[in-house]
């Protein structure tokens, strides 16, 4: 089984469209995260919810909205999307460890984003 | 501002060799410091490190952790071609869920 899942695993679109991808982990996991990789591979973290909750809001255009219907799910819309969108996005998500924050994320397999 | 240093950015061995990667962070309030391998995929977990001079090992590689210095190495001994990867080092904090990214270091090895 699957611990984290991305839908769709490649996502071509032109410029201006808007686009979602989906994001479920089945490991009971509290936070889940999203980030976005260049092509120079350098891990840019973007948003995390923990229990459905926005805690890590860093400085994403507001064309990226996510949604955490559920704490087993965080959803990632992006609207006019622009050339500088492509790259591959990453969910992730982690369990609290007992002592606190600082534990290890289990990342799903990318979703490669190209805006044409 | 929080950061974690990854050295050196690219190197190319020969199956066989033994290589050290390098990993410096200033992480407030830090936790732990984990080791990633990524291929051509999403990065898959190598290591937590919580405690300084305890060697965590798996197979060939192994990895250890100096609070006192701010850093960590990840040692890879008799290298071979499926250890090509970039090889990512990130510094959790006890404070929040965020985890503090390295560069990573891109690592060939040639037959």
């Amino acid at each position: 089984d699957t611990a984290v899942s991305q839908t769709p695993k490649y996502l071509v679109t032109q410029m201006g469209n808007d686009k979602s991808i989906k994001c479920e982990q089945n490991l009971g996991h509290d936070t889940m995260y999203w980030y976005k990789q260049d092509s120079k591979k350098f891990l840019k973290i973007m948003f995390s919810y923990n229990n459905k909750e926005l805690i890590i809001n860093e400085t994403v255009p507001n064309r990226f909205s996510p949604k955490s219907p559920d704490k087993a799910h965080l959803n990632l819309h992006i609207n006019s999307l622009e050339l500088g969108d492509s790259a591959v996005y990453f969910c992730a998500s982690s369990q609290d460890t007992p002592f606190g924050a600082g534990g290890r994320q289990f990342f799903g397999p990318g979703t490669r984003l190209t805006v044409l | 501002e929080d950061k974690v240093v990854q050295s050196p950015l690219s190197l190319v061995v020969h199956e066989g060799d033994t290589v050290t990667l390098n990993c410096s962070y200033e992480v407030t309030n830090f936790r732990s410091l984990l080791w990633y391998k990524q291929e051509k995929k999403a990065p898959t977990f190598l290591f937590m490190l919580t405690s300084s001079g305890i060697e965590k090992k798996s197979g060939r590689l192994s990895s250890i952790l100096d609070k006192k210095e701010l850093f960590s190495i990840l040692n890879i001994t008799a290298t071979q071609t499926g250890d090509s990867a970039v090889y990512l080092c990130a510094g959790g904090m006890d404070s929040n869920y965020q985890l503090i990214w390295g560069a990573g270091t891109k690592l060939i090895i040639k037959p």
